[in-house]
């Protein structure tokens, strides 16, 4: 069974970078022919999807966040990552990754998420 | 790209049918037969209920169905059960790999 775990720290200062890490266990993160995705949710509001890249680097940003984000794959250790450049305390939010099956546009697998606070 | 549109609300009663929308352009919902559902718990990370419209992953349950006429989306809960109150978000393919979710539905087992 695939799983995905976050990784980073939860508070950052504002006008600095934000950094998560994803590790994906239960197969191989280039082994198929899917995108690894970050989605964030602020508190008490809805999904946004951030970004995606495949294993050959190859990625897809939301146009809004293009400016500000960052996001590469390290097949070595099976992990992906995001950057998010000068934060403010609207990018407070939970930080979600998960396989992003890229036919069709869904998410079947996710990590539990971790909270990272802008201030 | 714009968001999909879904009601705030929706609820029903044990035992009961409750379909919730999801309404989008013919540049995405209407245009591909790719439409995913997602139902949230509180605390807890999305989980896929439904992808391409209207197929199951497995473990769902099959009270759940998916359905699409034109620009519009649908999620069908049947026989309405007490755990299946969450927040539930449509998503559909845009043809540019972008993701794109609705605003998210509550749903209430009254």
């Amino acid at each position: 069974q695939l799983q995905l775990q976050e990784s980073g720290p939860g508070l950052v200062k504002p006008s600095e970078t934000l950094s998560l890490t994803c590790t994906v266990s239960g197969g191989s993160i280039s082994s198929t022919n899917d995108y690894w995705g970050w989605i964030r949710q602020p508190p008490g509001k809805g999904l946004e999807w951030i970004g995606s890249v495949f294993y050959s680097g190859s990625t897809n940003y939301k146009p809004s966040l293009k400016s500000r984000v960052s996001i590469f794959v390290d097949t070595s250790k099976n992990q992906f990552s995001l950057k998010l450049s000068s934060v403010n305390a609207a990018d407070t939010a939970m930080y979600y990754c998960a396989r992003h099956v890229a036919y069709a546009d869904y998410l079947p697998y996710w990590g539990q998420g971790t909270l990272v606070t802008v201030s | 790209q714009s968001a999909l549109t879904q009601p705030p609300s929706a609820s029903g009663s044990p035992g009961q049918s409750v379909s919730i929308s999801c309404t989008g352009t013919s540049s995405d919902v209407g245009g591909y037969n790719y439409v995913s559902w997602y139902q949230q718990h509180p605390g807890k990370a999305p989980k896929l209920m439904i992808f391409e419209v209207s197929k199951r992953p497995s473990g769902v349950p099959d009270r759940f169905s998916g359905s699409k006429s034109g620009n519009t989306a649908s999620l069908t809960v049947s026989g309405l059960q007490a755990e299946d109150e969450a927040d539930y978000y449509c998503s559909s393919y845009a043809g540019n790999n972008n993701v794109v979710f609705g605003g998210g539905t509550r749903l209430t087992v009254l």
